[in-house]
């Protein structure tokens, strides 16, 4: 059973940067897209970005310029980094896999964790 | 970038009822077109993907279909856990998956 579980801060002040894990269980990061995506009352669901199983990325353009996606394999862990946080960035964030094709759905999703950019 | 357009926003309907569930896209993207489940405090759930295939274990009463901008979500013979929100989204345009604003199924 393919399980994700992201974890983090829960609060972080405004500019600063926010980090997130998600540790995947049961799958190989090394296997499938791994992706990003968050969840807020005004903007709803929002694709962040993914990490391919080869390690390449690709961001949402609107983020591009302060969103990092990594992989540790040695954990099976990904990760995101975002800077120069606001209020905008409140959200709850999710990890997701996605298919062995670029295109495919998220199948399987973490349980979120919910961020506050706040002082 | 690809806007996805829920219609209706909310729904109210009764146990045993068939509903439907509307997403267009604002340009076609061919079968690039999935849903998924929303109940409260929890992520959200593969339901169908690529339009009409179902995901393991997804009851036989939920059902897709539709091409090019207009989809349909449909559920028959509503039970208690289906009540929840519903989202589309596709996935034509990589790294934009855009998600519609969802639709809240309510008794």
């Amino acid at each position: 059973q393919v399980q994700l579980q992201e974890s983090g801060p829960g609060v972080v002040r405004p500019s600063e940067t926010l980090s997130l894990t998600c540790t995947v269980s049961g799958a190989s990061i090394s296997v499938h897209y791994w992706n990003w995506i968050r969840q807020s009352p005004e903007k709803g669901l929002e694709s962040i970005g993914f990490i391919s199983y080869d390690g390449s990325t690709k961001y949402n353009p609107s983020l591009k310029s302060r969103v990092t996606i990594s992989v540790d394999r040695s954990k099976n862990q990904l990760s995101l980094r975002m800077t120069s946080v606001t209020a905008a960035d409140t959200a709850v964030y999710y990890c997701a896999r996605g298919g062995l094709v670029i295109d495919d759905a998220f199948d399987v999703w973490g349980q979120g964790t919910m961020v506050t950019v706040s002082s | 970038d690809i806007q996805m357009t829920q219609s209706p926003s909310s729904l109210s309907a009764s146990l045993g009822d068939s509903v439907t569930i509307n997403c267009r896209a604002s340009q076609s993207i061919s079968t690039h077109l999935h849903w998924y489940q929303q109940s409260p405090g929890k992520a959200p759930r593969l339901l169908i993907q690529s339009v009409s295939n179902l995901q393991n274990g997804v009851p036989s009463r939920f059902s897709g279909s539709g091409s090019g901008t207009e989809f349909t979500l449909t559920i028959s013979d509503l039970q208690p856990e289906d009540f929840a929100t519903y989202y589309c989204q596709q996935s034509y345009t990589t790294p934009m998956y855009s998600f519609g604003q969802g639709t809240r199924l309510e008794i």
